[in-house]
C-alpha cells in the first residue's frame, strides 16, 4: 500500500513568508509526529497527534509554528514569518497506534530553505 | 529528560569488512530502543528495534544489535557489509508510555568498494 507522502519535496521562500508542509499518513494510522532535521544533526521532535486527543505541542520551538490535522487523516504545519534558521528537512512519520512499541513509518521529508 | 549520542559522524568501512556503528543513551527509566536507515534520496525506516526480552535483537539487510542496559547502550553491527549499506543510520529511544522518539544525530556510512 500506499506509504506516508509529504508536499512539497522542496520548497524555497524568502524570508518573511508563510509557508504550508502538507502530510498524508498511511490510512488507518491514528497517530502523526512530525520533526525537523537540520543540516547535520539529529531529527528533532515538534508536534504529535494521536487519534481525537489534543496534540503534543511541546517540541514546537515558538509560536510561528502551528500544526492541524483533520481527523485521522491530512496534516499540516504552518510556519509563519519564516526565518533562515527555519532552513531544515521537515518529516512527517506515522503510526498505527500512539504507543512508543509501534513502528514509525516516516514520508520523504520536505526540503525547506529561507532566503 | 532522555537524549541519544552517536559518537561516530562518519564511518568509512571497507566492503565485505565488519562494521559497528556506536550508540549511547540516557534515560533515567526503562526504554524502547530503534535504529533506522536512511539510504540516499530515501525516507527514513526501520531497521531494528528492541523491546523487551532478548537482548540481541536482529532486523533487516543483516544488521543486528545488542541492549546493554549497565552501559546504556545499543550498538549496531554487521559482519560483512555490502555497497548497498552506504547510508545514514539514526539511533532512536522512547521511554515506556511515552510515544516521542528522541534521535541520535546519525552516522553515515560509507562503503569502499
Amino acid at each position: 500500500g500506499a506509504g506516508v507522502s509529504q508536499s512539497p519535496s522542496n520548497k524555497v521562500t524568502e524570508k518573511g513568508k508563510d509557508v504550508e508542509l502538507r502530510c498524508d499518513p498511511i490510512s488507518g494510522h491514528t497517530a502523526l509526529y512530525w520533526y525537523r532535521q537540520r543540516l547535520g544533526q539529529g531529527l528533532e521532535f515538534l508536534i504529535y497527534f494521536q487519534g481525537n486527543s489534543a496534540p503534543d505541542k511541546s517540541g514546537l520551538p515558538s509560536d510561528r509554528f502551528s500544526a492541524e490535522r483533520t481527523g485521522e487523516s491530512v496534516s499540516t504545519l504552518t510556519i509563519q514569518r519564516t526565518q533562515q534558521e527555519d532552513s531544515a528537512v521537515y518529516l512527517c512519520a506515522s503510526s498505527p497506534r500512539g504507543t512508543a512499541r509501534n513502528e514509525q513509518f516516516f514520508g520523504p521529508g520536505t526540503r525547506l530553505t529561507v532566503l | 529528560a532522555q537524549s541519544v549520542t552517536q559518537l561516530d559522524s562518519q564511518v568509512p568501512v571497507f566492503e565485505e569488512a565488519p562494521v559497528e556503528l556506536r550508540c549511547n543513551y540516557s534515560s533515567s527509566v526503562s526504554v524502547y530502543l530503534f535504529w533506522y536507515v536512511q539510504y540516499p534520496n530515501q525516507g527514513l525506516q526501520l531497521l531494528l528495534k528492541y523491546l523487551s526480552g532478548s537482548t540481541l535483537v536482529k532486523g533487516i539487510n543483516g544488521f543486528e544489535a545488542e541492549f546493554n542496559k549497565s552501559q546504556t547502550s545499543f550498538h549496531l553491527r554487521k559482519p560483512s557489509v555490502h555497497i548497498s549499506d552506504t547510508a545514514e543510520y539514526f539511533c532512536a529511544v522512547s521511554d515506556f508510555g511515552n510515544e516521542k522518539l528522541t534521535f541520535g544525530t546519525g552516522t553515515r556510512l560509507t562503503i569502499i568498494p
